[in-house]
């Protein structure tokens, strides 16, 4: 099955800056990623799908880019809401995987 | 508002079964496809079932595929996962999840601990 890389595994970032997070594919898979966000005690919520469309209701400040192997989500001007993990997840290969996740923490 | 509501999970022996159910509100299961995805404790997420809306086909999770069986109850509106022969390493978190491919909306989650 398609193993999803994300990095770092970890960071603490202040309300306010950017924040880069990565998600790399063992073979091309085209835009077939998505990203969620899980929160302490709450379900995954879907952020992006496409690669970079936003889904229902995400603010912009998240945005996603990448396409084959190297993806990318942004947040532009962290706020306090937004720590948790994120994880990325391919569907272009059957069965769809999931990154480790990447934890956010804010400062 | 489409919204799902996972229950049924427990604590049950190594080698039991037991049955969760997803009930969903706002849309018809009938017209999606519908998905179980589990996180083991501090593990990442991983897909574990898929019903097509057509109910005709399902998918499985090569860890599950032949001990668990997803199913739906059109007239009831709730997706179920029947799960046998339980092990350790499905002890995790459950969620549905509306989708295929990627998922959205997703249910709180229901706790199941397989364990002597």
């Amino acid at each position: 099955e398609m193993v999803m890389t994300q990095s770092p595994a970890s960071l603490s970032v202040s309300p306010g800056e950017r924040v880069t997070l990565s998600c790399r594919a063992g073979q091309s898979i085209f835009t077939s990623l998505a990203w969620y966000q899980q929160k302490p005690g709450q379900s995954p919520r879907l952020l992006i799908y496409g690669a970079s469309t936003r889904a229902t209701g995400i603010p912009a400040r998240f945005s996603g880019s990448g396409s084959g192997t190297e993806f990318t989500l942004t947040i532009n001007g962290l706020q306090s809401e937004d720590f948790g993990v994120y994880y990325c997840q391919q569907y272009s290969n059957w069965p769809q995987t999931f990154g480790q996740g990447t934890k956010v923490e804010v400062k | 508002e489409m919204h799902l509501l996972e229950s049924g999970g427990a604590l049950v022996q190594p080698g039991g079964s037991l049955r969760l159910s997803c009930a969903a509100s706002g849309f018809t299961l009938s017209s999606f496809a519908m998905s179980w995805v589990r996180r083991a404790p501090g593990k990442g997420l991983e897909w574990v079932a898929t019903l097509t809306s057509s109910g005709k086909n399902t998918y499985y999770a090569d860890s599950v595929e032949g001990r668990f069986t997803v199913s739906r109850d059109n007239s009831k509106n709730i997706l179920y996962l029947q799960m046998n022969s339980l092990r350790a390493e499905d002890t995790a978190m459950y969620y549905c999840a509306q989708g295929t491919f990627y998922y959205d909306p997703w249910g709180q989650g229901t706790l199941v601990t397989v364990s002597s």
